[in-house]
Parts: C-alpha cells; sequence; structure tokens
C-alpha cells in the first residue's frame, strides 16, 4: 500500500520559473513531511520539512506548503535555477514513535536554461 | 566523519553469479537503512538495523537477498543468485534515531546491473 503519492513524475521548467510538486498521504498519523533532494550520481539528501502545526515553511527559494485538511503538501521552488535538476522525494513520517519514514516515488525535475 | 561510505559504487555481473554491496555507516548511528531505487518504483526501504539487530525485513523482495550487519561500522547486502530484474542503485542510508524529525544520512549508491 501506497502511503505517500508523489506527482508529478517528471517535471520540466524553463529557468526563471515556478516548479511544484505535490504529494498526498493516508496515514493522519503523520506529523513531519520532508523533502529529499537528489543529484544525479548522489544519494538523496535533506532539503527541507515541515510540521502539520504550520501551513508553509520557507527557506530561501524552497516553500513548503500543507494542508491538513486535504491531507496533501507541496513543494514550491521559486525562480527555478538549471542547478535545481534533481530528483525531489516527498516523505512523511511519526515525529514521536519509532518507525520507518515513508517516501514518495520522487520527481525528476529538468529545468531548461 | 567522511559520511556514509558504499562499495562499489558500480557492480555488472552475469545472472546467476552472488553479488555484495557494502556499507559503512556514520560513526554513532545507530540505525542502518538499505533502499534499492529504480524508476519504475522508486526508493523501497528493504530493511533497517537498530544497534546491529535487523528490525524490519519486510521490503526484501524475496529469499534471494540477505542482510547482515556484523557490527556497527559495516553491513552487507548479498543477492544470490543475482537476475537481471535485480538491476537498480541500491542505497545505504544511516541515521541516529529513528523518530520522526532525524535526517537520514545517504551513501553514494551502488549502481547494479545484472546482465
Amino acid at each position: 500500500q501506497q502511503q505517500v503519492k508523489q506527482s508529478p513524475q517528471s517535471l520540466i521548467v524553463q529557468k526563471g520559473g515556478i516548479s511544484i510538486i505535490n504529494c498526498a498521504y493516508e496515514n493522519t498519523a503523520f506529523d513531519y513531511f520532508p523533502w529529499y533532494q537528489q543529484f544525479p550520481g548522489k544519494g538523496p539528501a535533506l532539503l527541507i520539512a515541515i510540521r502539520p502545526d504550520v501551513s508553509e515553511k520557507k527557506e530561501g527559494r524552497f516553500t513548503i506548503s500543507f494542508n491538513k485538511s486535504a491531507k496533501q503538501f507541496s513543494l514550491h521552488i521559486m525562480d527555478s535555477q538549471p542547478g535545481d535538476s534533481a530528483t525531489y522525494f516527498c516523505a512523511a513520517s511519526l515525529l514521536n514513535r519509532d518507525d520507518k519514514i515513508i517516501f514518495g516515488k520522487g520527481t525528476r525535475l529538468h529545468i531548461l536554461p | 566523519d567522511a559520511g556514509v561510505i558504499q562499495s562499489p559504487r558500480h557492480e555488472v555481473t552475469e545472472m546467476g553469479q552472488e553479488v555484495t554491496l557494502r556499507c559503512k555507516p556514520i560513526s554513532g548511528h545507530d540505525y542502518l537503512f538499505w533502499y534499492r531505487q529504480t524508476m519504475m518504483r522508486g526508493l523501497e526501504l528493504l530493511i533497517y538495523f537498530n544497534n546491529n539487530v535487523p528490525i524490519d525485513d519486510s521490503g526484501m523482495p524475496e529469499d534471494r537477498f540477505s542482510a547482515k550487519m556484523p557490527n556497527a561500522s559495516f553491513s552487507t547486502l548479498k543477492i544470490q543468485p543475482s537476475e537481471p530484474r535485480d538491476s537498480a542503485v541500491y542505497f545505504c542510508a544511516s541515521s541516529p534515531s529513528i523518530a520522526g524529525n532525524t535526517e537520514a544520512f545517504f551513501g553514494q549508491g551502488t549502481r547494479l546491473t545484472v546482465v
């Protein structure tokens, strides 16, 4: 059972545009939602994360928007740059319980120069 | 710390051969994870260890796959016999905790090709 659904599978955006990746989760007990960024030939690395007590978190050009009632969250990359080209994974986990993190299937983002 | 170290970076083997992937976690991290990444299935958790003990191996696809962690600084993932459908990138990750807001640190992966 896929507990975190991510879309789109791939995305092409012009330089300077906004990249948007969406995720939906099923388990209402999830209370921590990180995003990981993976460059070609590298392992994923934590990019930004959010807790459901806030609706938005921003770090530089990266913003997570969170909709608790809809059980959805999204990553927005403003002023997208070719260096942002990577695979992005959303994920969900439980803050106060020892259990594995659940990853989405990933979105391959390509920013056109 | 040099981070999570995996070897080899690339492995090409013939169908039916045994393959062993290796991982050295970050010192002091109590948790170690093995993931498999493919285009079709994304990032799949195969197995994870806590203090060298396997906790959840429900993601291991079949009996051809086995993983061990003989000590805190070394783990192996073995496939015997290997099949072409095992071709993927295998990642090892470690973390100091498994509590939700703990970052998982990934190695650079082993790209396995079974021909």
